[in-house]
This record gives structure tokens, C-alpha cells and sequence, in this order.
């Protein structure tokens, strides 16, 4: 079964400034990898995911992540930090033959003016 | 665009009340699930389904059941709620295994 873990359980940027927020995973064969964002009070949204191809994988609202088979991570990063970015994020790994999909235990973000 | 929608966004409820659930998604999704989230420990899956009448366990069923009578809705209930049971109930939907699943805003239930 896989797995993934977001070392991060809480993240200060300064607005405008640049974000990655790491994933690891544990999978034996190629995983499905997405990110999904939750505003307070409100349901996940998908920001971005990844099945095969291309391991730079652009996403919504600027967002971008990396898939890197070496090290079982898929870090997303955003170049510049808007105010509006707030929010919790949460790492998740599925796979093509069952319906197991597991979330990390989320970062939550915080943007200072 | 997918739209996944849940009975109610807060209850509140008492200790052995028996509490109903709904989600209801309106893109013709095979798979259906339910998560319950709680600080720190991300989504924990209380079940799933893949099709109608069809239920699988996920990592925390204990106290709770689910029912899948139509393709489009899938309901949770507590049948005797308890106040650990007070969290935050996500419902989600996905047109293929392992695929991105699309989430309902979530219903905040308290039990007292």
C-alpha cells in the first residue's frame, strides 16, 4: 500500500515570496501524485497532479511540482506567495489498480503581509 | 464541472442519536468515499464504494456504516454518535481508480 509524508506541519512565507512545500511518498511501482489545497472551511480542491510523462507538472493558480522517482518526492513550489495562497495543503499518492488513495497530514500555510 | 454536494455544512447532534450523512455527486462517478478529518492527522477513509450496493472498508469504519442505493448518492451514518465521532465529514467522488477525486465542502458535525 503507499503511503506519503509532508514533513512540514506549518509554513510562514512573506508575500511575494517563493514557496516549496515537500512531499515524500512510499510506493513500489509509479504512483499517482497529486496536491490538493482546502481554504478554512471548505473541501479539497486539486491544484495539480501527476500520472506519467512530463515530471514537471503545472498546475491552478501558478502553481508547479516536480515528480523525482530518486528521491520519492513531488515538492510543489509557486515563485511568488499572494496573500490569497493561505490555506492548508495536503500530498496525496494513488494508484491505477485500487481505489487507496492516502493524504499526507497536510501544511498548513501562512502568507505575512 | 463536477459538483459533489453534502446534506448539511454544521450539525450538531447528541450522544446516541443515530445521524444521517448525505453526499450526492452529479457526474455519473463510479467510486464514492468518505473521509473524516481531524487536526494533524490529514483524511483518515471510512469507506468507500465502487459501485451501487458495493462498500469496502477504509482504515476506520468502527462505528460507523454506509449505504449506496443509487449511483449518485452515498450516505454515512453514525449509528449511535459519540463525541469522538465530532469532526469534520468529507464526502468525494472519482471516475476511475487511483484518479483525482472531487470533494463536497464537507459537513462539521459536533455531538454533545
Amino acid at each position: 500500500a503507499q503511503s506519503v509524508t509532508q514533513p512540514d506541519i506549518h509554513i510562514t512565507v512573506s508575500e511575494g515570496a517563493s514557496l516549496e512545500l515537500r512531499c515524500n511518498y512510499s510506493y513500489g511501482a509509479t504512483p499517482y501524485l497529486f496536491w490538493y489545497v482546502q481554504s478554512p472551511g471548505q473541501g479539497l480542491q486539486l491544484l495539480l497532479k501527476y500520472f506519467s510523462g512530463d515530471t514537471l507538472v503545472q498546475g491552478i493558480k501558478g502553481f508547479e511540482a516536480e515528480f523525482k522517482r530518486s528521491q520519492s518526492s513531488f515538492n510543489l513550489r509557486k515563485p511568488s506567495v499572494h496573500w490569497s495562497d493561505a490555506a492548508e495543503y495536503f500530498c496525496a499518492v494513488g494508484a491505477s489498480n485500487n481505489n487507496d488513495m492516502r493524504f499526507g497530514a497536510g501544511t498548513r500555510l501562512t502568507v505575512k503581509p | 464541472d463536477v459538483k459533489v454536494t453534502q446534506s448539511s455544512r454544521y450539525l450538531v447532534k447528541r450522544t446516541g442519536e443515530k445521524v444521517f450523512l448525505e453526499c450526492v455527486q452529479d457526474m455519473d462517478h463510479e467510486n464514492m468515499f468518505w473521509y473524516r478529518q481531524d487536526p494533524g492527522l490529514g483524511l483518515r477513509l471510512i469507506y468507500f464504494s465502487y459501485d451501487v450496493k458495493m462498500k469496502e472498508k477504509g482504515d476506520i469504519p468502527e462505528g460507523y456504516s454506509v449505504s449506496r442505493e443509487k449511483k449518485e448518492r452515498f450516505s454515512l451514518i453514525l449509528e449511535s454518535a459519540s463525541t469522538n465521532q465530532t469532526s469534520m465529514y468529507l464526502c468525494a467522488s472519482s471516475l476511475f481508480r487511483g484518479d483525482e477525486q472531487f470533494f463536497g465542502p464537507g459537513t462539521r458535525l459536533t455531538v454533545l
